[in-house]
């Protein structure tokens, strides 16, 4: 199985700030990465995915970066809802796997 | 719009059998490209893959789970099922069903989750 190490795995942070979450593959996947962010209570929403796509409708802020096995989730001015939790997860090769999670928390 | 809907037990005893169904409306579970997948994620933790299922029934299983899983699709229905067999204490979580738009693409639609403890 492929793992998938995000780091860290919470950050304090205040609105307006840039925020960087890392994720690193056990080995190779291309581009095959996604981002979720995941709000309490609810399901899991695609912000990126192939490492760099931004899902039509999410906001320009959020970008992605990254081939091989590091790639780098940035939100470049932090809005109170971006409060929230974010995974990355790995679409190259089955068993499907996601990382641990990042919690980004108001400072 | 796609919606996905989860339904079944909440509550399963130990050693028995967990089964979900996943309704799909405002489309249909037989396009192309769409695989439909069970995802679950323990109270407070992370997600974990449990399996994909095609329209055509092709399966795609996590080997950690795979002597316990089956998933089946219903196109008459526009449903796929989860089954999960000889469930344990560590089964407990919140089971999503959810979609992706093509092979190695993530999952774009959501059901909203169903939460399934495994208690006596």
């Amino acid at each position: 199985d492929i793992q998938m190490t995000q780091s860290p795995s919470s950050v304090s942070a205040s609105v307006g700030d840039r925020v960087t979450i890392t994720c690193r593959a056990s080995q190779g996947i291309s581009s095959w990465l996604a981002w979720y962010q995941q709000k309490p209570g609810k399901a899991p929403k695609v912000l990126i995915y192939t490492a760099t796509s931004l899902l039509s409708g999410v906001p320009s802020r959020f970008s992605g970066s990254g081939s091989g096995t590091d790639f780098t989730l940035t939100i470049s001015s932090l809005q109170p809802e971006d409060f929230a939790t974010y995974f990355c997860q790995q679409t190259d090769s089955f068993p499907l796997t996601f990382g641990g999670g990042t919690k980004v928390e108001i400072k | 719009q796609l919606l996905l809907q989860e339904s079944g037990p909440g509550l399963v005893r130990p050693s028995e059998t967990l089964s979900l169904t996943c309704t799909v409306s405002g489309g249909s579970i037989s396009s192309r490209s769409y695989y439909w997948d069970w995802i679950r994620q323990p109270p407070g933790k992370g997600l974990e893959w449990i399996g994909s299922v095609y329209y055509t029934g092709n399966t795609y299983y996590n080997p950690s789970l795979k002597s316990r899983v089956t998933i089946s699709v219903d196109t008459s229905n526009n449903q796929f099922s989860l089954n999960l067999t000889a469930v344990t204490a560590a089964d407990t979580a919140l089971y999503y069903c959810a979609k992706t738009w093509g092979w190695r693409r993530p999952y774009d639609y959501w059901g909203q989750g169903a939460l399934v403890t495994v208690s006596s």
